[in-house]
């Protein structure tokens, strides 16, 4: 079944240690593909994107991802958390030609020890 | 340059009752979507609206919800009658293009109690 999986539930770091948040998918082709973080009580907000091309991108906030596609991966990145990085993140895809309709996997909150 | 605008932030009713949502997207936005977001969960897409005809609703329990988008702009998310299940917040979101890359409000959040 097609599927974005986010195989930690909940990760907890030190501040300035790096961070890295798994993401798998599960689709004949390579989707669009997307990290979005939600803060306590807001909406999410897009922290990057891959459509083709480089496989390294990357975003806001000082994260990056690296797209895989042997592995069908798109790990989120970080050398240095920050407390203020405390959120819950979410790998997403979409579907190329299906109404670009965004698929979202459950998420991974993250907790930042000082 | 202005969000996408959400009302009411928080909403408390009874099962049975009835609600609405409201959402107001970004400014030249065609695409409008609306999410439910269950606790613990990642958003799940109900509706899309490209201006004001519907691209996607199939994931949209029709029995008690609707949704509508008149001018293609402001957009009305109703339940009726409520469930326990319905309780969630309701994110709102537009997007200039259809690429995947949405602009979201702030949520509204329902208790059904």
């Amino acid at each position: 079944a097609q599927s974005v999986t986010q195989p930690d539930i909940h990760i907890t770091v030190s501040e300035g240690a790096s961070l890295e948040l798994r993401c798998n998918y599960s689709y004949g082709a390579t989707p669009y593909l997307f990290w979005y973080v939600q803060s306590p009580g807001q909406g999410l907000q897009l922290l990057l994107k891959y459509f083709s091309g480089d496989t390294l991108v990357q975003g806001i906030k000082g994260f990056e991802a690296e797209f895989k596609r042997s592995q069908s991966s798109f790990n989120l990145r970080k050398p240095s958390v920050h407390w203020s990085d405390a959120a819950e993140y979410f790998c997403a895809v979409v579907i190329r030609g299906s109404n670009y309709k965004l698929t979202f996997g459950k998420g991974t909150l993250l907790t930042v020890n000082p | 340059e202005a969000g996408v605008a959400q009302s009411p932030r928080y909403k408390i009713i009874e099962k049975r009752q009835s609600v609405a949502f409201w959402c107001n997207p970004i400014s030249g936005h065609a695409t409008l979507y609306w999410y439910q977001q269950i606790l613990g969960q990642g958003p799940k897409l109900l509706i899309q609206f490209q201006n004001n005809g519907v691209v996607d609703d199939s994931q949209l329990p029709k029995d008690r919800f609707s949704a509508e988008r008149l001018k293609g702009v402001d957009s009305t998310l109703k339940i009726q009658p409520a469930k326990l299940e319905d309780s969630a917040v309701y994110l709102c979101a537009s997007s200039l293009v259809q690429t995947g890359e949405l602009f979201f409000g702030e949520g509204s959040r329902l208790t059904v109690l």
